[in-house]
């Protein structure tokens, strides 16, 4: 059984850094693209970063570029977001998601977290 | 970057009955790769999105064949036959065909 688990959210001041992390079993986690989507409070879905499989090529959406960095540990099947200068429109609950396809970018989510909650104010 | 709009905003339906949600993208969502990457999402109340179609047409694993995903191009349809209480929620349409991806603003399954 697939399973992806989000922990690290909780309280941030604007400004602040926070790092999340996803712990994933029941697949070769080495094998697929890796994606963080979040949904603010009574919002819709969005796309926050995507990673390859090997780690060496990562994607952002200009909302989080230059202040959001998606990463991976092949070796413990983990996946991180590390969130830096952030804005009170970060507030979301924050998924972790498997791409659909083997070692492929465009997809789909096939399994997603239960989410984390990152709220950010002061 | 492709805009998902999807209609209705919100739908009642009787249990037992048959709904259609569109999605329509503002470019198509053909890849060079011949492959259209649209799928559908239901999130139940109080939980994390889950897969219900990929690629417009194929049920992911495990999903009723009361679900079923249709359309090509920019024009999509998400038809629920024989609604159940556990179909309620809200549905999401999404492509990956071209970065960034992007998801409808959701359709919210009501009971009449």
């Amino acid at each position: 059984e697939v399973q992806l688990v989000e922990s690290g959210g909780g309280l941030v001041q604007p400004g602040r850094s926070l790092k999340l992390s996803c712990a994933a079993s029941g697949f070769t986690f080495s094998n697929y693209y890796m994606a963080w989507v979040r949904q603010a409070p009574k919002k819709g879905l969005e796309w926050v970063a995507t990673i390859s499989t090997s780690g060496s090529r990562t994607y952002y959406p200009d909302s989080v570029k230059g202040r959001f960095t998606i990463s991976r540990d092949n070796a413990k099947s983990s996946l991180y977001l590390q969130m830096n200068s952030l804005k009170s429109e970060d507030t979301a609950t924050y998924y972790c998601a498997r791409h659909g396809s083997i070692a492929a970018i465009s997809t789909w989510f096939a399994y997603w977290g239960q989410g984390t909650l990152v709220t950010v104010s002061s | 970057d492709v805009v998902m709009t999807q209609t209705p905003v919100s739908l009642s339906v009787s249990l037992g009955g048959q709904v259609s949600i569109s999605c329509r993208s503002s470019q198509s969502l053909v890849h060079n790769n011949g492959n259209t990457y649209l799928s559908w999402y239901l999130q139940k109340p109080g939980q994390s999105p889950q897969l219900l179609i990929y690629k417009v047409s194929n049920r992911f694993s495990g999903i009723s064949d009361r679900f079923s995903g249709s359309g090509s191009g920019t024009d999509f349809t998400l038809k629920i036959s024989r609604v159940e209480p556990d179909d309620l929620g809200v549905y999401y349409c999404g492509q990956g065909t071209q970065y960034p991806p992007t998801f409808g603003g959701g359709t919210k399954l009501e009971l009449k």
